[in-house]
């Protein structure tokens, strides 16, 4: 099984502020990742796939990037409504994973 | 448009069974994959499994096969989660989502709170 681990754990910005989260897999998952949004008491978003895709309906200020172990995805200037928590997922093997979240809360 | 439409809520106790459902609509329900993702209390997100109605193709999560079965009724364009004796520690949200044009989870569920106590 591929092991996501996402850093940092928590990350604390102010709007305006650029975010970079970081998703590292524990073997080469190519670019089958993907970068989902998560609000409270709501179901996740998908953000981001295959790496580098922004999903229908997502704001250019977000972006994904990476291949093989290591993904990023960035926030280029943070607004309020993008504090939320954040996760990576996998497709490159059965079974799918994710990563264990960053929660992006306002400084 | 596409909609996934889960279940309510349930209250269960340790040992009972239960089945929730997840109903598709706004595309075809059997040319793409539905899976189902845990999320416990204050936790992440896990995911449990997945099934192609297509063809019933199923596969699980080492953590959760042989503790659930997934399921779908192509006749209904409805997924299911069964669990033969539930545990305390199976309390948590349910989500469904749906592989759809991107090969990722592009719609979601609105989720379904299992609570088992005793």
């Amino acid at each position: 099984e591929i092991v996501l681990t996402q850093s940092p754990a928590t990350l604390s910005l102010s709007p305006g502020e650029r975010a970079t989260l970081s998703c590292r897999a524990s073997q080469s998952v190519s670019s089958y990742l993907a970068w989902y949004q998560q609000k409270p008491g709501q179901a996740p978003r998908l953000l981001i796939y295959d790496a580098s895709n922004r999903a229908t309906g997502i704001p250019a200020r977000f972006s994904g990037s990476g291949s093989g172990t290591d993904f990023t995805l960035t926030i280029s200037s943070l607004e309020p409504e993008d504090f939320a928590v954040y996760y990576c997922q996998q497709r490159s093997n059965w079974p799918w994973t994710f990563g264990q979240g960053t929660r992006l809360e306002i400084k | 448009e596409v909609q996934l439409v889960q279940s309510g809520a349930e209250v269960k106790k340790p040992g009972e069974s239960l089945k929730i459902s997840c109903k598709g609509s706004g595309y075809s329900f059997t040319s793409y994959w539905i899976g189902w993702v845990r999320q416990m209390p204050g936790k992440g997100l896990e995911w449990m499994g997945i099934i192609y109605p297509g063809d019933s193709d199923t596969r699980y999560s080492p953590s959760f096969q042989g503790q659930v079965t997934i399921s779908a009724d192509k006749s209904i364009s409805t997924a299911y989660l069964q669990w033969s004796s539930l545990k305390a520690s199976d309390t948590a949200m349910y989500y469904c989502a749906v592989v759809a044009t991107t090969y990722y989870f592009d719609y979601w569920g609105q989720g379904t709170l299992v609570t088992v106590s005793s």
